[in-house]
């Protein structure tokens, strides 16, 4: 299976400034990667599919790049609702596997 | 829109079965469009995929899981549901159901289930 790895486990990052979060796949997954938001107690919402497409509804300083092995997820500038966990995962290959997640803290 | 509820009981005993139901709302789980998928989380860790199943019956595990893990549907309550055998404290864990769109990636989710595995 598919081994996605993200980095940083945590991310200390000011409101306001822009936070970038890497996932990286052991082998291509072309462009088929999703990203997720995770907030305390809630369930993981989509962010990104794609690679690079915004889910309906996800406001546009978040935004999705890469294809291959490297992706990124970043968001332009952290509003106070934007401190979660995110969570890469692959769907090109099978089973469908995720990342250990990114935490994106308050600096 | 789609709406998923997990329910089932909150505690098992180690050996014996999970099983939790998912109702689904707002749409059919017959709809061709939609594969629906059960993932879980155990406490403050990652995501793990358990299986999907289609309308139809077919299903997809996770190789991990495969030899312990039954999913099915009901397409007459609008339901599906897992069932996992001889668990273990490994299997404490919230488990979520959710929409898969077109074996791809998931979305929406319920809101989650925490099933912690003890005597």
């Amino acid at each position: 299976e598919i081994v996605m790895t993200q980095s940083p486990a945590t991310l200390s990052v000011s409101p306001g400034e822009r936070a970038t979060l890497s996932c990286r796949a052991s082998q291509s997954v072309s462009s088929n990667l999703a990203w997720y938001q995770q907030k305390p107690g809630q369930a993981p919402r989509l962010l990104i599919y794609g690679a690079s497409t915004r889910a309906t509804g996800i406001p546009a300083r978040f935004s999705g790049s890469g294809s291959g092995t490297e992706f990124t997820l970043t968001i332009s500038s952290l509003q106070s609702e934007d401190f979660a966990v995110y969570y890469c995962q692959q769907y090109n290959n099978w089973p469908p596997t995720f990342g250990g997640g990114t935490k994106v803290e308050i600096k | 829109q789609l709406q998923l509820q997990e329910s089932g009981p909150g505690l098992v005993k180690p050996s014996e079965t999970l099983s939790l139901t998912c109702t689904v709302s707002g749409g059919s789980i017959s709809s061709s469009s939609y594969y629906w998928g059960w993932i879980r989380q155990p406490p403050g860790k990652g995501l793990e995929w358990i299986g999907s199943i289609y309308y139809s019956g077919s299903t997809y595990y996770n190789p991990s899981l495969k030899s312990r893990v039954t999913i099915s549907v009901d397409t007459s309550k609008n339901q599906f549901s897992l069932k996992l055998s001889s668990v273990t404290a490994a299997d404490t864990a919230v488990y979520y159901c959710a929409v898969r769109i077109s074996l791809r990636w998931f979305d929406p989710w319920g809101q989650g289930t925490l099933v912690t595995v003890s005597s």
